[in-house]
């Protein structure tokens, strides 16, 4: 199986800041990874998938990077609207979460 | 594209129940469909994948045995029949769509139904 594990669990960051959460998967996944963004009682919502490719829809601050083991999803200016929990999933092989990144206001 | 759950509630251990998603705005016999759920407070966890034409089937080793998926494409609708039900099968359910097979992730999600598990 393949694990997923996301880092940090929390973050507190300011309107404004750059924000950067870090997937590492147990194994190449090449770039077989997506990005969800949820809030507090709704479902996920999908903001990147293969890694780097942009959800139709999605506003540009987020962007996605990385291959192989290592992912990260930038926010380059946090905006009232993204403070949620972000989750990374890989489906290289069937479909494994990370454990998700709180992002509070500071 | 709208997914909407149904049949969630309180239910003892080790019965039965079955989940229901209503799929609607899309050729839904074109799709695979996926179940995940979410323990309260905890992260996201795949249970089950079906087939667009319901003919493969595919469960998280969690509930093989135990859960299974189904569909109608007549009445555009999902299931998911949970027996022998464990209290950490508590959970909302979301019912998920996928563009593909595997290698795909999943574009749209229902609203969720919670089930809990009681001792």
């Amino acid at each position: 199986d393949i694990q997923v594990t996301q880092s940090p669990s929390t973050l507190s960051a300011s309107v404004g800041d750059r924000v950067t959460i870090t997937c590492r998967a147990s194994q190449s996944i090449r770039s077989w990874l997506a990005w969800y963004q949820q809030r507090p009682g709704k479902a996920p919502k999908l903001l990147i998938y293969q890694a780097s490719n942009l959800e139709s829809g999605v506003p540009s601050r987020f962007s996605g990077s990385g291959s192989g083991t290592e992912f990260t999803l930038t926010i380059s200016s946090l905006q009232p609207d993204d403070f949620a929990t972000y989750y990374c999933q890989q489906y290289k092989s069937y479909w494994t979460f990370g454990q998700g990144t709180k992002v509070y206001i500071k | 594209v709208q997914l909407v759950e149904s049949g969630g509630g309180v239910v003892q251990s080790g019965r039965s129940l079955r989940l229901s998603c209503a799929a609607s705005g899309f050729a839904f016999s074109n799709y695979a469909m996926h179940w995940v759920r979410q323990a309260p407070g905890k992260g996201l966890q795949w249970m089950s994948i079906i087939s667009y034409d319901g003919s493969d089937k595919y469960y998280a080793d969690s509930v093989k045995g135990r859960f299974t998926i189904s569909r109608d494409n007549s009445k555009s609708t999902l299931y998911l029949q949970m027996n022998s039900l464990r209290t950490e099968d508590t959970a909302v359910y979301y019912c998920v769509r996928t563009p593909g097979w595997f290698g795909n992730t999943y574009d749209y999600w229902g609203q969720g139904t919670l089930v809990t598990v009681s001792s």
